[in-house]
């Protein structure tokens, strides 16, 4: 079965620090990659995607994210976080094979805090 | 645009009760539709999904079921609620019609506290 690793649990940041979240799968075959986004009383939001091509994505509210397919990884990155950020971030991959029907396997999330 | 809708947002039941959690979605037609469940401190995992009316399929085996009685209306039940159903229920939608770029997106959510 597929599964996707976020190696942290809790970040904190303080404000205009860089953020970089990872994000690990295991599935050898094509896949479709995503960051959803749930903010505090907030459902879960779309963040980026990433189908095909370049392989350095971006977001809103200024991330993006990098898959680099030798190392199984889709890492999220942003240059300088806000306050705003704070959020719990959530990896998710859909192992493509031929079907319509988008299997997300999600990764455990991992609890962003921005002190201002 | 799109919207999808999830009620109740909050439910506490007592164990052995029956549950109905009611998605419903706008401005699509012949989604594929899914239930997902977020137990506190993990992911989400997927319990149930749906590509037409009256067509379901179960990823994981409990107590749960879940029924499509029109296009765009998903529903989760269960006859007996135990105290491990607890949790976050997210519906969730996608067009169906792009087997490579699917992308889902989700409802607010119900959280059900069993007790």
């Amino acid at each position: 079965a597929q599964s996707v690793s976020q190696h942290n649990h809790h970040v904190i940041l303080s404000e205009a620090a860089s953020l970089e979240l990872g994000c690990n799968y295991s599935y050898g075959g094509t896949v479709n990659l995503f960051w959803y986004v749930q903010y505090p009383g907030q459902h879960l939001q779309l963040l980026l995607k990433y189908f095909s091509g370049d392989p350095l994505v971006k977001g809103i509210k200024g991330f993006e994210a990098e898959f680099i397919k030798s190392k199984f990884s889709f890492n999220l990155r942003k240059p300088s976080v806000q306050w705003s950020d704070t959020a719990e971030y959530f990896c998710a991959v859909n192992a493509l094979r031929g079907s319509t029907l988008g299997r997300l396997y999600f990764g455990r999330g991992t609890q962003l805090t921005v002190w201002p | 645009s799109q919207t999808i809708h999830q009620w109740p947002a909050t439910l506490v039941q007592p164990v052995g009760s029956p549950l109905s959690l009611e998605c419903t979605v706008e401005g699509t037609s012949n989604p594929n539709l899914y239930w997902y469940r977020q137990a506190a401190g993990r992911g989400l995992q997927l319990l149930f999904y749906s590509v037409g009316i009256g067509q379901i399929s179960s990823e994981v085996p409990q107590n749960l079921s879940a029924s499509r009685p029109q296009d765009r209306q998903f529903i989760l039940s269960s006859k007996k609620l135990l105290l491990s159903d607890s949790g976050f229920y997210l519906c969730a939608w996608s067009t169906g019609r792009a087997w490579n770029q699917e992308t889902q997106y989700f409802g607010p959510g119900t959280r059900l506290l069993v007790l």
